[in-house]
Order: C-alpha cells, then sequence, then structure tokens
C-alpha cells in the first residue's frame, strides 16, 4: 500500500528565509499530489494540486515541485512569515478509488 | 469552493453512550467523507459517505461502530456508538466537487471519559 513520509520534526526558519518541507512516497506514482495547510484546532486547507505531468507548480509566495522518479515531492514556501506557521499536510490520490491518502504532516515554526 | 459546518465543534461524553456529528456543506458536492484525526497523526479515513445508499468503509472501521448517513447532496451524519475513551479524537467531514481539492469542516473534538 502507498505510504507517504513527512518530516516527523518540526521545522523552525527564521522570517524572510525560504521553508522546504519534503513529502516522499514509496509506491506507485500517483495522477497528482496536493499540499493542504492545517492549524491547530481547525480542518486542513487546500493550498495547491500538482499533476504528475507537471514539474512544478507556483501560487504567490508558494512553490511546489514534483519529482516522480525520485517520489518526491517540495513544497517552498519563500519569504515566510509567522503567519506560515502551521502543520503543512501532504495529499496523494488512491487510484483504486475516490480516496485521498495524507501524510502526517510537518510543522512549521517561523519566527520573527 | 464549498464551505462545510460541524455541529458540535466539542463533545464531552461518557462511555457507554452515543454521538451523532453532523456536517452540512454550503453547495452540492460529489463525494463525501469522515476522518478520524489523533494529535499529531495523519488524517485516516473512516469511510465514504454515498448518498441514498450505505456508505463505504475503510478497514478497521465498521456500519455497527460508526454508522453514517447521506439523505442528500449536501449533508451527512457520522455517529459514534457505545463509545470508549479510544473514541477520543477529531471528527473531520470532508467533500469534493468537480475538481480533486478537498474542502473540510472545523472538525469535532470528541473526549469520552
Amino acid at each position: 500500500s502507498q505510504k507517504i513520509e513527512q518530516n516527523s520534526e518540526a521545522l523552525n526558519i527564521q522570517e524572510g528565509k525560504t521553508a522546504t518541507l519534503t513529502c516522499n512516497y514509496t509506491n506507485y506514482s500517483p495522477a497528482y499530489l496536493q499540499w493542504y495547510r492545517q492549524d491547530p484546532g481547525r480542518g486542513p486547507v487546500f493550498l495547491l494540486l500538482i499533476r504528475e505531468n507537471e514539474k512544478e507548480k507556483r501560487k504567490e509566495r508558494l512553490k511546489v515541485t514534483f519529482d516522480t522518479t525520485l517520489k518526491q515531492s517540495l513544497f517552498h514556501i519563500t519569504a515566510s512569515q509567522p503567519a506560515d506557521s502551521a502543520t503543512y499536510l501532504c495529499a496523494l490520490d488512491d487510484p483504486g478509488g475516490f480516496k485521498t491518502i495524507f501524510g502526517a504532516g510537518t510543522r512549521l515554526f517561523v519566527k520573527a | 469552493s464549498a464551505v462545510i459546518s460541524q455541529k458540535p465543534s466539542r463533545d464531552i461524553c461518557q462511555r457507554g453512550t452515543s454521538l451523532t456529528i453532523q456536517c452540512q456543506v454550503d453547495s452540492q458536492v460529489t463525494m463525501m467523507f469522515w476522518y478520524r484525526q489523533q494529535p499529531g497523526q495523519s488524517l485516516t479515513l473512516i469511510a465514504t459517505a454515498n448518498q441514498g445508499s450505505e456508505a463505504t468503509y475503510e478497514s478497521g472501521f465498521v456500519i455497527d461502530k460508526f454508522p453514517i448517513s447521506r439523505p442528500n447532496l449536501t449533508f451527512s451524519t457520522l455517529t459514534v456508538s457505545n463509545m470508549s475513551p479510544e473514541d477520543s479524537s477529531i471528527y473531520l467531514c470532508s467533500a469534493t466537487g468537480s475538481q480533486e481539492t478537498q474542502y473540510f469542516g472545523p472538525g469535532t473534538r470528541l473526549l469520552v471519559l
């Protein structure tokens, strides 16, 4: 079955720097990969979706890359701000149906 | 996009009782899902709520313990039956429309004593 690996250790960075989060998967290559943001006590919020035939996608200060050879996605937040502090979840489609498989997430702390 | 509300937002329940969580979407959606999330853990899919038919449960989850209803395209309920402290968790409802993106409710925080 598909496994998603995200760094369980929190990432601490200084305001203004670029945060880079990693998502690795172990089995089949998904048709698409998504990133969500989750704040404490709240449900996840969709950020970006990248398809298997796309190498990179950008949205404002966010950038996602997708390397199907390495089975890895990188999520970048440029010019990070304390308001970017949250848990970021990687999610893949399940080819057997309409389900989505979520990683455990990486907690990001941006210090002012 | 879709806006999803859940009721209750939190509850404290006694073991052996049942709690029904409601999920309301502000627009018609294709799929609705119920997840469970332990603190610091990933989201675990409980089931897919199917309109007008029985829900599709994931391995480890059964209808007797987690009965689900979806009477129309914008509403679903999840009941946690005969609760034990192990059921303490956050329960999340989500929905998808024509795209793959999932929209989540704010979650229901359940504590079973």
